[in-house]
């Protein structure tokens, strides 16, 4: 069955950086779009970042833009977020979701368990 | 990016039908036909209930149903049950490879 299992969470303080993944499985991880979508505690749903199916496309939200990078390893069957220049803001709990394409595709059919992000002094 | 107007919450009792309204702009909702609507409990991830405005994914029960006029897409549960109350979210296609979600609906079952 499909999974999607995110790590690499933990506090932070401003300013620095942290690596998130997201371990893919049950399903031709090479043939999908993946995104990231992030959660502030009480809050909304935030998209973050998608990539396409094989790595040559990415695309930001403007909150993210610039301070995060997203990339993929086919080989390994991951995702990575990296965040970099972490602001307060940026606490939450941040989900890797699955679509088929990076464009035009709002059908997020799959998420993975989530991993919290605090970034505090 | 702004995100997508919702209300914030909306209640009904067993049996009745509710709708949860999702507003965009012409960049966006009112753009494409390219809506999604999620269901998410406390502590757990987003669950896909409908993809491109009106049809729901294998396996999601037929009481939930979309739909989209102009800048405005909705989502009405009907026949509304217990396990049916959680948090519902939009979310719109908005050009340039990008989404935005809508702020959410805490739905309550009376």
């Amino acid at each position: 069955q499909v999974q999607l299992v995110e790590s690499g969470g933990g506090v932070v303080q401003p300013g620095r950086s942290l690596r998130l993944s997201c371990a893919a499985s049950g399903f031709t991880f090479s043939s999908y779009a993946m995104h990231w979508v992030r959660q502030a505690p009480g809050k909304g749903l935030e998209w973050v970042a998608v990539i396409s199916y094989d790595g040559s496309k990415e695309y930001y939200a403007d909150s993210v833009k610039g301070r995060f990078t997203i990339s993929r390893d086919n080989s390994k069957n991951t995702l990575y977020l990296q965040t970099n220049s972490l602001r307060v803001e940026d606490t939450a709990v941040y989900y890797c979701a699955r679509s088929i394409l990076w464009f035009r595709d709002a059908n997020f059919d799959y998420w993975g368990q989530g991993t919290l992000v605090t970034v505090s002094s | 990016q702004s995100a997508l107007t919702q209300p914030a919450s909306v209640s009904g009792s067993p049996g009745q039908s509710i709708t949860i309204s999702c507003t965009g702009t012409s960049s966006d909702v009112g753009s494409y036909n390219l809506v999604s609507w999620y269901q998410q409990y406390p502590g757990k991830a987003p669950k896909l209930m409908i993809s491109e405005g009106s049809k729901g994914p294998s396996g999601v029960s037929n009481r939930f149903s979309g739909s989209k006029s102009g800048n405005t897409a909705s989502l009405t549960i009907s026949g509304l049950q217990a396990e049916d109350e959680a948090h519902y979210y939009c979310c719109s296609y908005a050009g340039s490879s990008t989404y935005v979600f809508g702020t959410g609906t805490k739905v309550t079952v009376l």
